[in-house]
């Protein structure tokens, strides 16, 4: 059973506009929380993270915010470049006293942005 | 240079014969990790070691092999490798309480 999940595989956005990925998780233990962004033929680099005691964290123009209730968190790319057209996963640790270190992921979702 | 490096970075094998996929980390790094990314599933956990002689399975392990002899190094071995293992593989490794670092992928094709 897909623990986390991205129900849109993909996204398309003009340049300037703003970009919302979603995530969603099932497992409650979840208390740490990453986006990764990939491009083609590379492996995928650590893009922003959030803790469960925070609903938002900023770094630029990526914001992610997280709903603990719903069990859903979203990144916002604001203003979209051609430069973030790319894959991005959701992943999801538990870093407490059952910390494994290992992320679960995602399917991912590729962002399109067009000039 | 420091960093993680798998290789080969692409590989073509037969169904039924074994293969390994390499992975070594200049950091010390005492996590590390491989997943599978296939369309629709995304990154997949096969296989992860927190330390020198610990590994674990994650979420599809059946058909993969791993060691961990030494804290850099974290081979992944398909015994008898079949048609579904087509996919590329992603070693990764993280330091404790910080994110992970992922290689470049190993893009395996089976025929």
């Amino acid at each position: 059973d897909q623990q986390v999940k991205q129900n849109s595989p993909s996204l398309s956005v003009q340049e300037g506009r703003i970009s919302i990925l979603n995530c969603d998780y099932t497992n409650s233990m979840f208390d740490y929380f990453l986006w990764y962004k990939k491009y083609p033929a590379e492996g995928p680099t650590f893009l922003i993270s959030i803790s469960s005691i925070k609903d938002k964290n900023e770094d630029g123009r990526f914001t992610v915010f997280l709903n603990k209730s719903a069990k859903h968190l979203s990144l916002h790319i604001v203003p979209s470049q051609p430069g973030d057209s790319a894959v991005y996963f959701c992943a999801a640790s538990e870093e407490g006293s059952s910390n494994t270190g290992k992320l679960i992921f995602g399917q991912g979702t590729t962002l399109q942005v067009k000039p | 240079d420091a960093g993680i490096t798998q290789s080969p970075r692409y590989k073509i094998t037969e169904t039924g014969r074994q293969v390994t996929l390499m992975c070594h980390q200049t950091w010390s790094h005492s996590y590390m990790f491989w997943y599978r990314q296939d369309l629709g599933h995304g990154l997949r956990l096969i296989y992860y070691s927190a330390a020198a002689d610990i590994t674990d399975k994650g979420e599809v392990p059946d058909g993969y092999v791993v060691s961990r002899s030494k804290t850099e190094n974290f081979p992944l071995t398909l015994e008898s490798a079949t048609r579904s293992q087509t996919s590329v593989y992603f070693c990764a490794s993280r330091k404790a309480n910080y994110g992970y670092t992922f290689g470049s992928g190993t893009r395996l094709t089976v025929v």
